[in-house]
């Protein structure tokens, strides 16, 4: 089976600009999380959706959304970006609430 | 709220030299508990998973153990190949998919 595919793999914006990260899930997992991970914070969740539904959402404020799409891939948005939302952003799946695979995340750099 | 304290935060090893990291956590009610492995620029890769206290999972030179209040990941005999940052994580009851993690062990074993 394929892995958890994350695109793009590097990113470069300024701040203020806005951006959109992708996420293909392993076939038949339907349960997709977000995380961002930075050197001071470690790894924190922001956001997880089920059969195309949020169901729960971290700490982060309104500039970053996410959603998911019939055939389980899901997309994140992060706008008005700063540059503390310089980061490594992963997401990870799993086919019921239970382990979660992760992809190879894409590195955001705000300039 | 939940926590997840892992120590040490880096540690240097001799190849050979067999050693344990720690996960300490508090969580309000335990679904499971989740060892990782992240090498650099890449995301966090699947080890084991711990349900109940007592338990134990062992995968070729590594052995996660698990009780009410601590999770040990032993390395036996390390190998150079086995330098990465080792991550914890709780999967809380009632909490869909979130996992909270520590801070990671950051190991380096020396030829």
């Amino acid at each position: 089976k394929a892995g958890v595919t994350q695109t793009p793999r590097y990113l470069i914006k300024t701040r203020g600009q806005q951006v959109t990260l992708s996420c293909s899930p392993i076939s038949g997992h339907r349960s997709v999380s977000w995380y961002q991970q930075t050197p001071g914070q470690g790894l924190q969740f922001l956001f997880e959706y089920f059969s195309e539904t949020q169901r729960n959402k971290g700490n982060f404020p309104g500039r970053f959304s996410g959603r998911q799409f019939s055939n389980s891939r899901s997309e994140m948005n992060v706008s008005t970006l700063e540059l503390g939302d310089s980061a490594l952003y992963l997401c990870a799946s799993s086919s019921k609430a239970d382990t979660q695979y992760f992809g190879p995340g894409t590195r955001l750099t705000v300039l | 709220e939940d926590q997840v304290t892992q120590s040490p935060e880096a540690l240097r090893l001799q190849e050979g030299e067999s050693s344990s990291l720690n996960c300490s956590y508090t969580v309000s009610g335990l679904r499971g508990l989740f060892w990782y492995r992240q090498d650099p620029g890449k995301g966090p890769e699947f080890l084991f998973t711990l349900y109940s206290a007592g338990e134990e999972k062992e995968k070729e030179r590594l052995k996660a153990t698990l009780t009410k209040k601590e999770s040990f990941l032993h390395i036996t005999a390390p190998k150079p190949e086995d330098s990465a940052t080792y991550l914890c994580a709780v999967h809380p009851n009632n909490a869909g998919n979130m996992l909270t993690f520590g801070g990671g062990t950051r190991l380096m074993v020396k030829p």
